[in-house]
């Protein structure tokens, strides 16, 4: 079946401006996550979301990121203001389900770059 | 909350040669510690995992070792070929909070 997928790719965005990022999971799973990879990095837990139950922001590293989950399915990641330390790969990844021993399956990621 | 360092940062071996990466976590409670293996321009996928009531677990070449007394696991290739140059993640979970804790990434490079 299909994987996650994630769009767009790549963005190239001018400093200051709004983006938001996509994030379609595997159907019929329950967890979604969001992680961001600076270059030659590891991955930055980002965000958590599980069924109807509120969001694990934990992660997010300022109030300028936020992000939605609508209908138990697609997620989107927004990031205002942006700053060009935000320039990574954004990767999405969801679970069949909301606990942590369960694999996560990623998508390809997009790559936001700031300018 | 949990801490996963992960050692070496880059690691280059010979064709055919072993190759062995480790990982310590802090958190005593921690039962499953999954690996990934990112290839270049690639999304990591689950390539091992191991829970806490084992010490040991193999599939194929590859094998991963826990010792919850010492909070290190590592992940083992054996016979390496080229498709094993890659970026190897271990995890663990946080406790009560559903996520896992990345390690910083180990980048293998297999020598012909």
């Amino acid at each position: 079946g299909a994987g996650v997928s994630q769009s767009p790719s790549n963005k190239v965005t001018e400093k200051g401006k709004d983006v938001e990022l996509r994030c379609d999971p595997i159907s019929g799973h329950t967890a979604l996550y969001w992680y961001r990879q600076s270059l030659g990095q590891g991955l930055e837990f980002l965000i958590y979301f599980q069924g109807n139950s509120a969001p694990d922001k934990s992660g997010l590293p300022s109030d300028r990121f936020s992000a939605e989950r609508t209908g138990g399915s697609v997620s989107t990641l927004t990031i205002q203001r942006t700053q060009q330390e935000d320039s990574a790969v954004y990767l999405c990844a969801s679970s069949r389900l909301g606990t942590a021993e369960y694999e996560q399956y990623f998508g390809p990621g997009t790559r936001l770059t700031v300018t | 909350g949990e801490n996963v360092e992960q050692h070496p940062s880059t690691l280059s071996v010979q064709e055919g040669d072993s190759a062995v990466i480790k990982c310590t976590y802090s958190d005593s409670a921690s039962n499953y510690f999954p690996w990934y293996k990112q290839e270049l321009g690639k999304r990591p996928q689950l390539i091992i995992d191991i829970r806490s009531n084992v010490g040991e677990k193999k599939d194929q070449r590859i094998a991963v070792t826990l010792n919850k007394t010492a909070k290190h696991f590592s992940l083992h290739i054996t016979e390496t070929q080229p498709e094993d140059s890659a970026v190897y993640f271990c995890a663990a979970p946080i406790q009560g909070a559903q996520k896992l804790v990345f390690g910083q990434g180990t980048r293998l490079t297999i020598n012909p």
